[in-house]
Order: structure tokens, then C-alpha cells, then sequence
């Protein structure tokens, strides 16, 4: 079965450095691979996706991700934080071939902005 | 478009009690999700439609949720009898073509079983 895990619980970082989220999937073809975000009190706003081709993909609000097959992986970065990007990260995975709505989503990343 | 929309935004019960929570999806969106969140288990699918058909509800907890969508703008998560271990924040997302594309989130319904 298809599973996400983003290891880290919660990140604090300063504004103006760099961040990195990791995502690990479990998935045995090509999967469709997702990050969502979420302010607090709001629902999930896609952020960027992968599906095939180049494995660095752009997203919105300055963040990018890189898939890496051989790593089961497709960590979240963004060169320069702002104070606004502090919400919950989530990563989340549909199976090819499988089930149009089987996404499924990791536990989430809490980002703090320091100051 | 309004975005996906949810009803009530906060709502809180007594254990025993029916609880309905609603949800207008986006015009055109031939899928609806209905997602539960908490801080032990994450984000968890319950169900989703295709074109107001269940396609997949092995992620409803018990025979205590159910769920329907009449019409393609409409659709109600209903519990009954509730329990306090039901507190959670409930979204409704729809999409064009499932889960492989965007999702658009509802803004949740906070619900508190006391």
C-alpha cells in the first residue's frame, strides 16, 4: 500500500534562510506526488506536483521540489523564507494506475519563521 | 467561483447527538473528498464521489458516518450517534479529475463532541 512519511514534525527557521522538508514515499510503480499547505484555520492549498519528466519541479510562492526515485523522495526547498511561508507543510501521494482519488497525505510539517 | 464551501464552520455537540456537516463543491468538479483531520492520525480520506457516485468509502470509521451527495453540488457527512472521539476538523475538497489533479479544500468544519 501506498504510504507518505515527512519525518520531521515541526521546523523553525530564520527568515531570510534556506528550508528543506522532507517527504519519503512508499509506492511500487510511478506515483503522482504532491505538496500541499495550509494556514492556520484554512483548508490545503496545492503547492506544486509531479507527474513525469524533469524531476525538479516549480511551484507557487517561490518553492520547488525534487523528485528522487532511487531515494523514494520529494523533499520541498525554497532558497529564502519569508515570514508568511509559517503554516503546515503536507506531502501527499496518488499511486499510478491506481485509484483517481487515493491521495494520500503524510502527517505534515509544522514551519515556524524566526525573526 | 466561491471556492469550495462548508457548513457550519464550528460546531459543537453532545455525545448521542446527529451531527450533519455540508458542502458545496466547486462548479464542475466531477469528484468530491471528504477528508477528517487530528493531531494523531494526520489527515485521513473517509470517502470520495465521481460524478455524486461513492467510489471509495473504506475510510469511513463506522457505520456511525455516512455520507451522500444528491446532486453534484451538494453533499452532507452525517454521524450518528456521535462520540466524543469524533472531534475532529472535517474538509470537503473537489477536483476536475480526481485525486491526480489540484484538489480545492473547504475551509473545514470544526466539530467538538463533548
Amino acid at each position: 500500500a501506498q504510504s507518505v512519511t515527512q519525518p520531521d514534525i515541526h521546523i523553525t527557521v530564520s527568515e531570510g534562510a534556506s528550508l528543506e522538508l522532507r517527504c519519503n514515499y512508499s509506492y511500487g510503480a510511478t506515483p503522482y506526488l504532491f505538496w500541499y499547505v495550509q494556514s492556520p484555520g484554512q483548508g490545503l492549498q496545492l503547492l506544486l506536483k509531479y507527474f513525469s519528466g524533469d524531476t525538479l519541479v516549480q511551484g507557487i510562492k517561490g518553492f520547488e521540489a525534487e523528485f528522487k526515485r532511487s531515494q523514494s523522495s520529494f523533499n520541498l526547498r525554497k532558497p529564502s523564507v519569508h515570514w508568511s511561508d509559517a503554516a503546515e507543510y503536507f506531502c501527499a501521494v496518488v499511486g499510478y494506475g491506481g485509484s483517481q482519488g487515493n491521495l494520500i497525505f503524510g502527517k505534515g510539517t509544522k514551519l515556524s519563521v524566526k525573526p | 467561483d466561491a471556492g469550495v464551501i462548508q457548513s457550519p464552520r464550528h460546531e459543537v455537540t453532545e455525545m448521542g447527538q446527529e451531527v450533519t456537516l455540508r458542502c458545496k463543491p466547486i462548479s464542475g468538479h466531477d469528484y468530491l473528498f471528504w477528508y477528517r483531520q487530528t493531531m494523531m492520525r494526520g489527515l485521513e480520506l473517509l470517502i470520495y464521489f465521481n460524478n455524486n457516485v461513492p467510489i471509495d468509502d473504506s475510510g469511513m470509521p463506522e457505520d456511525r458516518f455516512s455520507a451522500k451527495m444528491p446532486n453534484a453540488s451538494f453533499s452532507t457527512l452525517k454521524i450518528q450517534p456521535s462520540e466524543p472521539r469524533d472531534s475532529a476538523v472535517y474538509f470537503c475538497a473537489s477536483s476536475f479529475i480526481g485525486g491526480r489533479e489540484k484538489l480545492f479544500f473547504g475551509s473545514g468544519t470544526q466539530l467538538s463532541v463533548l
